[in-house]
């Protein structure tokens, strides 16, 4: 049973426009999310988080949208360049009985942009 | 450089054989975990450590075994390898507490059992 789900597993964009990944959960008790980049033979890369306190958070090109009502949270990057293309996993936490506060990822989605 | 290790990157190895998976740290983290991953397919915990002498299983049933001796490392070991541990197997570090900043992962391993 996923907690975490990423439901597109790739996305392809033209260069210079908007890349939208989407992320969807199922427990409520999840207080921070984060998005992790990752390269083909390298180890995930941390991108962006948020706590479940604010609704969004940005750091340059990436701004991470949550939505608590929706349990739904999205990954913007204005604007994509090719050097973005990578698989994006969506992780989240929760301090509750048994997960210990530890990351549940999604499966990811490779996000190709175009030049 | 504060970084996180893992050697070998990749692996190719007969069935039954016995593997370790080296994982190390500079970064004076307290907390290290394993995950495992396959093509598509989200990463799984396998194991976690909240400092030295501390093991604790994950999410994800695993025939594998860690220690953690040191601070710093925090091997896995599969005493009789098969064909169905072929997988990716990342380690990660973090400090306790908040996870707002997250894992920071090594290259990976990537295991292939014949």
């Amino acid at each position: 049973d996923q907690q975490v789900k990423q439901n597109s597993p790739s996305l392809s964009v033209q260069e210079g426009r908007i890349s939208i990944l989407n992320c969807d959960y199922t427990n409520s008790m999840f207080d921070y999310f984060l998005w992790y980049k990752k390269y083909p033979a390298e180890g995930p890369t941390f991108l962006i988080s948020i706590s479940s306190i604010k609704d969004k958070n940005e750091d340059g090109r990436f701004t991470v949208f949550l939505n608590k009502s929706a349990k739904h949270l999205s990954l913007h990057i204005v604007p994509s360049q090719p050097g973005d293309s990578a698989v994006y996993f969506c992780a989240a936490s929760g301090d509750y009985g048994g997960s210990q506060g530890n990351l549940i990822f999604g499966k990811g989605t490779k996000l190709s942009v175009k030049p | 450089e504060a970084d996180i290790y893992q050697t070998p990157r990749y692996l190719v190895i007969g069935t039954g054989k016995k593997i370790t998976l080296e994982c190390s740290q500079t970064m004076g983290h307290d907390k290290m975990y394993w995950y495992q991953q396959d093509p598509g397919m989200e990463l799984h915990l396998i194991h976690y450590s909240y400092g030295v002498n501390s093991t604790e299983k994950g999410d994800l049933s695993s025939e594998s075994t860690v220690s953690r001796i040191r601070t710093e490392h925090f091997p896995l070991t599969l005493e009789s390898a098969r064909p169905s541990h072929t997988s990716q197997y990342l380690c990660a570090s973090s400090a306790l507490g908040t996870p707002y900043y997250g894992y920071t992962f090594g290259s990976g391993t990537r295991l292939t059992v014949v």
